[in-house]
């Protein structure tokens, strides 16, 4: 069975331009979470999406956005990028909340 | 607030020794989550606890938990080189949703 999915694998972007990060669930998920892990640092929590609604947000600006689609697929948007936003950023899924998460293989953003 | 603190951050170890890995949450929780990471990659799940007294094996790693102490301790039997990774530690609550929130990470070291 396919686990988690995120595309792309590594990104490259200047300050103040805008990314959009994706993940796609393990099939039968409804739940997807995002998380941020700066270099040497815990993963930190954005958002939860369950059943397209967002169910919880962290401490991060409103530059920061995402959204679920119908077939429980995410998209993470981060705008007006700043060099602090370099990071690996995880994609969580579950069957529902609260439930044990399976992490995809991250996506790694660079700003220059 | 939920946090979570690991000791110790990081963690030098000859082949062969034993040591263990502590992690002390601040209120109650629900699950407790041990995690493997490595350099580059995702988080690769190793344990979930659930109760209070629970104990799981797999291989070198034994993980316990006391929700009393709020303390997990996650041991390393004979260590071996392999298990040179990045351990993180997590908690969640059911009124938080699927947000995890994770320890600092303890950086081990296993030395041939």
């Amino acid at each position: 069975d396919a686990g988690v999915t995120q595309s792309p694998t590594h990104l490259i972007k200047t300050r103040g331009q805008q990314v959009t990060l994706r993940c796609s669930p393990i099939s039968g998920h409804k739940s997807v979470s995002w998380y941020q892990q700066v270099l040497g640092q815990g993963p930190q929590f954005i958002f939860q999406y369950y059943e397209k609604e967002e169910r919880g947000r962290g401490n991060f600006p409103d530059r920061f956005s995402a959204r679920q689609f119908p077939n429980y697929s995410s998209e993470l948007n981060v705008n007006a990028l700043l060099l602090g936003d370099s990071a690996l950023y995880l994609c969580a899924s579950s069957i529902q909340e609260p439930y044990e998460q399976y992490f995809g293989p991250g996506t790694r953003l660079t700003v220059t | 607030e939920l946090k979570v603190e690991q000791n110790p951050l990081f963690l030098s170890m000859q082949e062969g020794k034993n040591y263990t890995i502590y992690c002390n949450y601040s209120t109650t929780s629900d699950r407790l989550y041990w995690y493997r990471q490595d350099p580059g990659k995702s988080l690769e799940s190793l344990f979930v606890l659930l109760s209070n007294g629970a104990v799981k094996q797999e291989g070198r790693l034994m993980a316990s938990l006391d929700t009393k102490a709020r303390l997990s301790t996650l041991h390393i039997t004979a260590a071996v080189h392999d298990l040179s990774a990045t351990y993180f530690c997590a908690v969640d609550r059911k009124e938080y949703g699927n947000k995890l929130v994770f320890g600092a990470g303890t950086i081990l070291r296993v030395k041939s």
